[in-house]
């Protein structure tokens, strides 16, 4: 079954770190480009990051978080620090397909990140 | 960065109407990689339209997409009640790879 499946999420204080992963299974994990997408609550999906022949991030993350991925372990992590509350969001791990291994066509079911005190 | 803008913010139809969804870019979308999602509460987005018109696996052929360049639209023929839902375009030429806001359609 093609699947992607986040975890890592949870309650995490303003300026702390939080790792999310995500497992792939059901295809050939290593061709593909692969993105974080987060969607702030009752808010719209906002682009966060991608792994493809290069790395690259959005400006309200570059520098805070960092993306990886471990081929023989079909994983794709979010290693996220200095975190804000305005990073409290639903993340999602999606496969880049379209367009050269970069237009997204599969998701996973997110996983929820707050950040409070 | 490419912004996208979606309009309407909200459309209010009724079962059996036909809706047009519109995304305008800020600057040209090249080879036409543009792909529009369609999001229920509480779900993941789902693919729907890749490369500006063609329909992913498993999509109705009431949804249909097209244009180019700068302006693209979403078209749903004879909205099932299933179809109520928010919808996003989303760029992927240039990162950083953008979405617009979303349109959200409603019930009338």
């Amino acid at each position: 079954q093609v699947q992607l499946v986040e975890s890592g999420g949870g309650v995490v204080q303003p300026g702390k770190s939080l790792r999310l992963s995500c497992v792939a299974s059901g295809f050939t994990f290593n061709i593909f480009g692969m993105h974080w997408v987060r969607q702030a609550p009752g808010k719209g999906l906002e682009w966060v990051a991608f792994d493809g022949r290069e790395k690259s991030y959005a400006d309200s993350v570059k520098g805070r978080f960092v993306i990886s991925r471990d081929n023989s372990k079909n994983t794709f992590d979010l290693q996220m620090s200095s975190l804000r509350a305005e990073d409290t969001a639903v993340y999602y791990c999606a496969r880049g397909y379209y367009g050269d291994f970069v237009g997204i066509d599969l998701w996973g079911q997110g996983t929820l990140v707050t950040v409070s005190s | 960065e490419i912004v996208l803008t979606q309009s309407p913010d909200t459309l209010s139809l009724s079962p059996g109407e036909r809706a047009t969804l519109s995304c305008r870019a800020s600057q040209s979308v090249s080879s036409n990689l543009l792909a529009w999602f369609q999001q229920k509460p509480g779900q993941a987005p789902r693919l729907l339209i890749y490369g500006a018109s063609s329909r992913a696996s498993g999509i109705p052929d009431r949804f249909s997409g097209s244009g180019s360049a700068t302006d693209f639209t979403l078209t749903i023929t004879r909205l099932e009640p299933e179809d109520f839902a928010v919808y996003y375009c989303q760029q992927y030429i240039k990162s950083p790879f953008t979405f617009g806001q979303g349109t959200k359609l409603e019930i009338k």
